[in-house]
């Protein structure tokens, strides 16, 4: 079956570490996003990418990269690992046209101390 | 600015009776609206949505109502049970550009028994 997958699922660092959240979606899909939820402010974007090499940045972009090498992947990288950054990440993907229903991978536990 | 907005951050209700999830929204440029359903420790799942030509969605115990005058719609659970405690997502999507969903806070769902 056809599914989106993110590891690890959960990860401690250090502050100022450099550290990738994977993101694989077998389903083909073009679209491609990266949310983080916390507590009051409910699902907010980071990042997406509308196809191979295609990145586009979020409302909360700032601290956080992405790379889009092939269909399947979007990583999520955050190259100097702030404590605000303690949150949850999820990834999603669509397939676009006239259905704009995102399905959504199991999430990232990040705590940064 | 919020532009998807869930005013209630929680609700509780009786197993057999219904559950309404309220959402209002502010641009008139949303023409589809979906519901998504999140449990702890998973990523949100899709449940049910309508576009801005309809004025009623209905799916098994869910039905969505769009009351585009009032920018408002509603999610209608009957009856309600108690697997159905989880919190609920209304998020909207641009005409013209229907792959970015614009999300709300959410709603936390309680169904006792």
């Amino acid at each position: 079956d056809a599914e989106i997958t993110q590891s690890p699922r959960h990860k401690i660092i250090e502050t100022g570490r450099q550290v990738t959240l994977a993101c694989h979606q077998t389903w083909n899909h073009n679209n491609m996003f990266w949310y983080r939820q916390d507590l009051g402010h409910g699902l907010r974007l980071i990042h997406y990418s509308y196809g191979v090499h295609d990145t586009n940045k979020g409302e909360v972009s700032d601290g956080y990269s992405v790379s889009r090498s092939n269909t399947e992947d979007l990583p999520l990288t955050l190259e100097s690992a702030a404590s605000s950054q303690t949150s949850v990440y999820f990834c999603a993907s669509m397939r676009g046209g006239a259905d704009n229903e995102q399905f959504f991978g199991p999430g990232t536990r990040l705590t940064v101390l | 600015d919020q532009q998807v907005k869930q005013n209630s951050p929680s609700l509780s209700v009786q197993e057999g009776r219904i559950s309404i999830l309220n959402c209002d929204y502010t641009n008139s440029m949303f023409d589809y609206f979906l519901w998504y359903k999140k449990y702890p420790a998973e990523g949100p799942t899709f449940l049910i949505s309508i576009s801005s030509i309809k004025d009623k969605n209905e799916d098994g115990r869910f039905t969505v109502f769009l009351n585009k005058s009032a920018k408002h719609l509603s999610l209608h659970i009957v009856p309600s049970q108690p697997g159905d405690s989880a919190v609920y997502f209304c998020a909207a999507s641009y005409a013209g550009n229907n792959r970015k969903l614009i999300w709300g806070l959410g709603t936390s769902l309680a169904v006792n028994p």
